[in-house]
């Protein structure tokens, strides 16, 4: 199975940039697709697709989200970082079967 | 729009069986995947298993044994079931669209379940 490796807590400070990072045990991408995927699940709701595919941003989702890497290293950026998006963000790859990180929870500094 | 609803049993006995169901709107099951992910209050999301627009199913390696995702079509509706729960399976439980490429675009509300005598 692919283990997916997420840090469990970043600190960061409002207005500032926020990287969050997520590690494969092995390569989730195929050719150029990276099988890659973002969520955001705040307290007491379902998760919210973020980004797709690493780095394409889902429908309706503000521009300060973006998504970078392939391989086996991938990164979420939040910049500028605002009180909304203090939350849990969970990457989830699909490249076989399908599994989910640990989660980063985004806290305030 | 796209929906979808889980249902069933807010408490399970241990050793008993857990059935959902998952109710969906806004699209058919012959064209896209449906899939069970679960979370344990307080931790993180766990994939439980998909079943497939054709029809084909496909488990987490650890719960396999004891898993099992069916479907009616004709009622939009997906079934999970899972035997000889515990109380580690207490937990919220997802069901969510599957599209190509294997992303979640839409979850349903989730609902409870908490194993207990």
């Amino acid at each position: 199975d692919i283990v997916l490796t997420q840090s469990p807590v970043l600190a960061v400070s409002l207005g500032q940039r926020a990287t969050i990072s997520c590690r494969a045990s092995q390569s989730v991408s195929i050719s150029s697709i990276n099988l890659m995927h973002w969520y955001q699940q705040k307290p007491g709701q379902q998760p919210k697709l973020l980004i797709y595919r690493a780095s394409n941003l889902a429908s309706g989702i503000p521009a300060r989200f973006s998504g970078s890497g392939s391989g086996t290293d991938f990164t979420l950026t939040i910049d500028p970082v605002q009180a909304d998006d203090i939350a849990a963000y969970y990457c989830q790859q699909s490249r076989e079967s399908h599994t989910f990180g640990a989660g980063t929870k985004l806290e305030l500094k | 729009q796209v929906q979808l609803k889980e249902s069933g049993p807010g408490l399970v006995q241990p050793s008993e069986t857990l059935s959902l169901t998952c109710t969906v709107s806004g699209f058919s099951l012959t064209s896209n995947s449906v899939h069970w992910v679960r979370q344990p209050p307080g931790k993180g999301l766990e994939w439980m298993g998909i079943i497939r627009s054709g029809g084909s199913t496909d488990y987490n390696s650890a719960l396999k044994s004891r898993l099992s995702i069916s479907r009616d079509t004709s009622k939009s509706q997906v079934f999970l079931k899972m035997n000889s729960l515990q109380t580690e399976d207490t937990a919220i439980y997802y069901c969510t669209r599957g599209v190509y490429y294997g992303l979640l675009d839409y979850w349903g509300q989730g609902v409870m379940v908490t194993v207990s005598s």
